[in-house]
């Protein structure tokens, strides 16, 4: 049963690091999403992808963040220069298409990215 | 501006009894709406949704309610089980325009009592 991997689980960076979280979506999938969790609040959309494609990229803070899902290979979500703030729990998502809505992304367990 | 609000962060309830999750949104051109369970360090998992042309949908314990009129929803669960404790959100999607993102709640943290 292999769903959405999300690795690394944990990942702790020093300020002004570079943080590269990995997302494999769900087999036959080929949409995938990321979500950014801060502490004691609900989940942020961030971007949305398909293959070699950024659909959606309008939650995507402006600078030093940026997300990549290539023809081979897991999505990237790639964070420069980390800050304090960046400290979060990011969550990716998949789906088959359009119709998640209907039935629900799968989620992966989320990193945990600690900026020290 | 949070168009998707939880405003309860926790609910008690006994085992047995039904627990009554609320959710409120502010944007009428939220189409679906979703309900996802967390337990810590886990990614959310889907439960139910409901389309926004409908005011009930029904899978085993779960019932979500909508009131388009009140921009109001609700997810009961009865009988409540101590297996039911967790975070739980509400999400809303707005149209094919928006893709599929969802706009979550703050969530709600149930606790189910033995």
């Amino acid at each position: 049963n292999a769903g959405v991997m999300q690795n690394p689980r944990h990942l702790v960076r020093r300020r002004g690091q570079e943080a590269r979280l990995r997302c494999s979506p769900m087999k036959g999938h080929s949409h995938v999403y990321w979500y950014r969790q801060l502490p004691e609040e609900g989940l942020k959309f961030m971007v949305y992808l398909q293959k070699e494609n950024i659909i959606d990229e309008s939650g995507m803070p402006k600078e030093r963040f940026s997300a990549e899902f290539p023809k081979e290979g897991p999505s990237i979500l790639r964070i420069q220069q980390v800050v304090r703030g960046d400290s979060a729990a990011y969550f990716c998502a998949s789906s088959p298409g359009v119709q998640a809505k209907r039935s629900g992304y799968t989620f992966g367990s989320g990193t945990r990215l600690t900026v020290v | 501006d949070q168009q998707v609000k939880q405003n309860s962060p926790s609910l008690s309830v006994q085992e047995g009894r039904i627990s009554i999750l609320n959710c409120d949104y502010t944007n009428s051109m939220f189409d679906y709406f979703l309900w996802y369970k967390k337990y810590p360090a886990e990614g959310p998992t889907f439960l139910i949704s409901i389309s926004s042309i409908k005011d009930k949908n029904e899978d085993g314990r779960f019932t979500v309610f909508l009131n388009k009129s009140a921009k109001h929803l609700s997810l009961h669960i009865v009988p409540s089980q101590p297996g039911d404790s967790a975070v739980y959100f509400c999400a809303a999607s707005e149209g094919e325009t928006s893709g599929s993102r969802l706009t979550f709640g703050e969530g709600t943290q149930l606790t189910v009592n033995p």
